[in-house]
């Protein structure tokens, strides 16, 4: 499978302030997706991230508080703005291999506080 | 939209013995059935899946049924080791679609030597 490498590992960020992610594939890929961790939750999908176009948002989930940039099939950023300590979490970038298995980047655990 | 539950959210067995995790889906339409692994402060791994058009799928000690006409999956393993121990999530989701996992809540699995 693809070698899926995230920036940063973690992160500690003041209330107000943004943490922009980096999802990094070692291979081409034509999807790939952000998720949400909470903590000691399940995997709770974001967005879909696609290359050239605006990404694809889930229910309960915004542009302006979750900005995606995909700008080639082998990278994409998920920003998270205006933190507030609800979006401690760890974050998942994931892509798609072969015909539809997924997997999952090491993930970003941010800390808000 | 489809929603997953999965039971146990706690499982204990003596090493040796045998698990089983279940989950049901609500949407007749998925087609796709995948099993991850997360042991702590790691990613999800991908250990199994299966498609509809499959009834069990089995490698080595783990396999998975699929009861498409109950709505339900469940992953089997055998001869349980203390590294099987960890979170073990369930999803579902639709082959051609926007690839979108819709994962259970999860079974934490302990394995006592």
């Amino acid at each position: 499978s693809a070698v899926i490498s995230q920036k940063p590992s973690r992160d500690i960020c003041q209330r107000g302030t943004s943490l922009t992610i980096q999802c990094q594939v070692d291979s081409q890929v034509t999807m790939m997706f952000w998720y949400r961790q909470q903590p000691g939750q399940s995997l709770t999908l974001i967005a879909t991230a696609n290359q050239g176009s605006e990404a694809t948002y889930e229910s309960g989930f915004v542009i302006d508080k979750f900005p995606i940039s995909r700008p080639n099939l082998t990278f994409s950023t998920l920003t998270v703005s205006n933190l507030s300590p609800e979006d401690s979490s760890i974050y998942l970038c994931s892509v798609v291999q072969g015909t539809y298995e997924q997997y999952f980047g090491p993930g970003t655990r941010l800390t808000v506080t | 939209g489809e929603n997953v539950e999965q039971h146990p959210s706690t499982l204990s067995v003596q090493e040796g013995d045998s698990a089983v995790i279940k989950c049901t889906y609500s949407d007749s339409a998925s087609n796709y059935f995948p099993w991850y692994k997360q042991e702590l402060g790691k990613r999800p791994q991908l250990i199994i899946d299966i498609r509809s058009n499959v009834g069990e799928k089995k490698d080595q000690r783990i396999a998975v049924t699929l009861n498409k006409t109950a709505k339900h999956f469940s992953l089997h393993i055998t001869e349980t080791q203390p590294e099987d121990s960890a979170v073990y999530f369930c999803a579902a989701s639709l082959i051609g679609s926007q690839g979108n996992l819709i994962f259970g809540k999860g079974t934490k699995l302990s394995v006592k030597p």
